[in-house]
């Protein structure tokens, strides 16, 4: 049981790159969640995944998307990266209405 | 979306001292949790607090939801504490700035 894995752990983009980010749970949970962090700053949501099929957008949407391939995967899109997108990107899916697990993140830097 | 508050901002302790976390947060919340992210970036769950106390070893929380805040007291510190503490309050996830731990031998 891996919990949540995140690849690839280190990225790095140049300007007008493009690029997927890749998550999956094996915990059987219905949702899944895409955070950034800033240096200095708490976990801001992007996009979410309440069940297979669905998404939403979160906080800070701008710049990407998401697709959930199925109840164990969520992807996280850059079409065209920029230098505002580096951040330190974490993947995390919760126990029901509890408990929320973290991948151990995707680290990227754009260029 | 709901604002989340932490204080201190930084704290450095010496190992063996006691210390509270204050989290403040602008809104009725149903669920509030508390995590530590290690110096490797790693975040770990501690506790799921929505309201009254819990204790794990050295670690206990308290929310108090009618006044909006939640404390993390952690006790006989470690340097294995060092890092930083967030809380966060559902929907879905409002994170505070967090509070950096070191913990100084």
């Amino acid at each position: 049981n891996a919990g949540v894995t995140q690849t690839p752990k280190f990225q790095v983009l140049k300007t007008g790159q493009s690029m997927t980010l890749q998550c999956a749970q094996d915990m059987n949970h219905n949702s899944m969640y895409w955070y950034r962090q800033d240096p200095g700053m708490g976990l801001r949501l992007i996009y979410y995944s309440a069940s297979e099929g669905t998404t939403d957008k979160g906080e800070v949407p701008n710049g990407y998307n998401v697709s959930r391939l199925n109840k164990r995967e969520f992807s996280l899109r850059l079409e065209s990266a920029a230098p505002s997108q580096t951040s330190v990107y974490f993947c995390a899916s919760p126990a029901g209405g509890e408990t929320q697990y973290f991948g151990p993140g995707t680290r990227l830097l754009v260029l | 979306g709901i604002q989340v508050e932490q204080s201190p901002p930084d704290l450095i302790l010496q190992e063996g001292a006691n210390s509270t976390l204050r989290c403040n947060f602008s809104d009725s919340v149903n669920n509030l949790q508390w995590f530590h992210q290690n110096p490797w970036g790693q975040l770990i769950n501690l506790f799921y607090i929505p309201s009254g106390t819990k204790q794990n070893g050295r670690l206990s929380a308290t929310t108090v939801a009618t006044e909006r805040y939640s404390l993390l007291y952690i006790s006989s510190s470690q340097t294995t504490d060092s890092g930083v503490y967030f809380c966060a309050v559902w929907g879905n996830l409002f994170f505070g700035t967090g509070t950096r731990l070191t913990v100084i031998p």
